[in-house]
């Protein structure tokens, strides 16, 4: 059974304060890695899709890593806008496609 | 620019009724998806079709049945309604491909039963 775990469950960080979230998997053959962005009462919209190990995407003060067991949203320089719940999901090569297995995501809270 | 929306953003229902939530998509994508959101449990899927009249169970289907007749149209119903079934409902499409085939999301549906 895949699974996805994230740590920390909440990080609270001041403005310029850089730092790093954690997604750690167990997929039967990855397909992808996903992040994605919630903010409170609203649908999670995408960030990043990453495919291999040592593969890394980057948008804004964003940097997504992936190796063989677990991926980082680096945070670098936040603001406060950067403020949401992070996920992560994974899909596997096998089984049905295009089926995400989500973590319980990271609360981010960056405060001035 | 992609959008996936849903019928209603609060809604509030009475144990034993019957209840659709609606989610439409403007992206022509093969697959759709229903989820339920609970803290602490993350997002749960329930139901997901890849095709027209096609649909298979997610991992929590008990409880849930769903409809799709036309492709850009995803219907999630709860029989009768129970109060365990408050949580927040989130609809989903991605396009049926090996890559790019992230999930686009809609605002979500928050469903209280009372």
């Amino acid at each position: 059974e895949d699974q996805v775990t994230q740590s920390p469950e909440a990080l609270r960080l001041q403005e310029g304060e850089s730092s790093s979230l954690n997604c750690s998997y167990t997929v039967s053959g990855l397909r992808g890695l996903f992040w994605y962005r919630q903010d409170p009462g609203k649908g999670p919209e995408f960030l990043f899709t990453l495919y291999s190990a040592g593969e890394e995407k980057e948008k804004e003060r964003l940097k997504a890593t992936l190796t063989k067991k677990e991926s980082f949203l680096h945070i670098t320089a936040p603001k406060p806008e950067d403020s949401a719940t992070y996920l992560c999901a994974v899909q596997a090569k096998t089984g049905t496609a295009s089926k995400l297995t989500f973590g319980t995501g990271t609360r981010l809270q960056v405060t001035l | 620019d992609v959008k996936v929306t849903q019928s209603s953003r609060y809604l509030v229902k009475r144990t034993g009724e019957k209840v659709f939530l609606e989610c439409v998509q403007d992206m022509d994508h093969e697959n759709m998806f229903w989820y339920r959101q609970d803290p602490g449990l993350g997002l749960r899927l329930i139901y997901f079709s890849y095709d027209v009249k096609m649909k298979e169970k997610g991992d929590i289907p008990e409880g849930y049945s769903v409809s799709r007749e036309k492709k850009e149209r995803f219907s999630l119903i709860l029989e009768s309604a129970s109060t365990n079934q408050t949580s927040m409902y989130l609809c989903a499409s991605s396009a049926h491909s090996s890559i790019n085939n992230e999930q686009f999301f809609g605002p979500g549906t928050r469903l209280t039963v009372l």
